[in-house]
């Protein structure tokens, strides 16, 4: 299957600072990708839909100023969580949308990548 | 509004035992219903996926099993083994909205040696 990869896959910072989370496809393009954050025994709540070339999309209720995704090309997403606070500390995950072939047909097939831990003490 | 309901919220199973696992979903527009497996600490990975036009899908000892009328759709893992202990979640989307993924609430599965 195709590969996503996050880095950092585990960051520590201190109250206050700002962390980006950086989310490749590694060998295809993603015209979209989502970002999700997981809670500890809990499901994936989707935060927002990041288009290359635009402004990402967020859900009701993710603050965008706080959580700001650049898309900035086909192969990468970021996320940056700023002014990070302890209750930001979460399992942030990326997927990206596989578009096969030269059809570029949506196979509905997501691929996820291995996560990001943040913690902030 | 949770749109992707999801049972058991865990499960323990015997060692060769069959697991299953169910959804329930509330919107028609939903055409595409993957299973993904999550291992703690890492991402989802994409178990299996069907759509509408079947019935059922069977990957190796993994089946999904769909029922459009009920919209309802299932999961079973024959000969259930310990390293199948996981985070199973379903999902749904419509393809037409760029795979934006909803989540069931997850079920632990436990395989007892």
């Amino acid at each position: 299957g195709a590969v996503v990869s996050q880095h950092p896959s585990w960051v520590i910072c201190k109250s206050g600072t700002s962390v980006k989370i950086e989310c490749r496809s590694l060998d295809f393009q993603a015209t979209t990708m989502f970002w999700y954050r997981q809670f500890p025994k809990q499901s994936l709540m989707l935060m927002a839909t990041s288009n290359e070339g635009s402004k990402a999309t967020y859900e009701q209720g993710v603050e965008k100023d706080k959580f700001l995704i650049n898309h900035a090309s086909l192969t990468l997403s970021t996320l940056t969580v700023t002014s990070a606070h302890p209750e930001d500390s979460s399992f942030y995950i990326c997927s990206a949308s596989y578009l096969a072939g030269a059809r570029l047909a949506n196979t509905g097939e997501l691929f996820f990548g291995e996560g990001s831990r943040l913690t902030v003490l | 509004q949770q749109q992707v309901k999801q049972s058991p919220q865990s499960l323990i199973v015997q060692k060769g035992g069959i697991s299953i696992i169910n959804c329930a979903y509330e919107n028609t527009a939903f055409d595409y219903f993957p299973w993904y497996q999550q291992f703690p600490g890492k991402g989802p990975a994409l178990l299996i996926a069907i759509r509408p036009d079947v019935s059922e899908k069977k990957e190796g000892r993994f089946t999904i099993s769909f029922n459009k009328s009920a919209k309802q759709f299932s999961l079973h893992i024959m000969d259930s083994q310990p390293g199948d202990s996981a985070t199973y979640f379903c999902a749904a989307s419509p393809l037409g909205a760029g795979n934006m993924l909803t989540f069931g609430g997850g079920t632990r599965l436990m395989v007892k040696p």
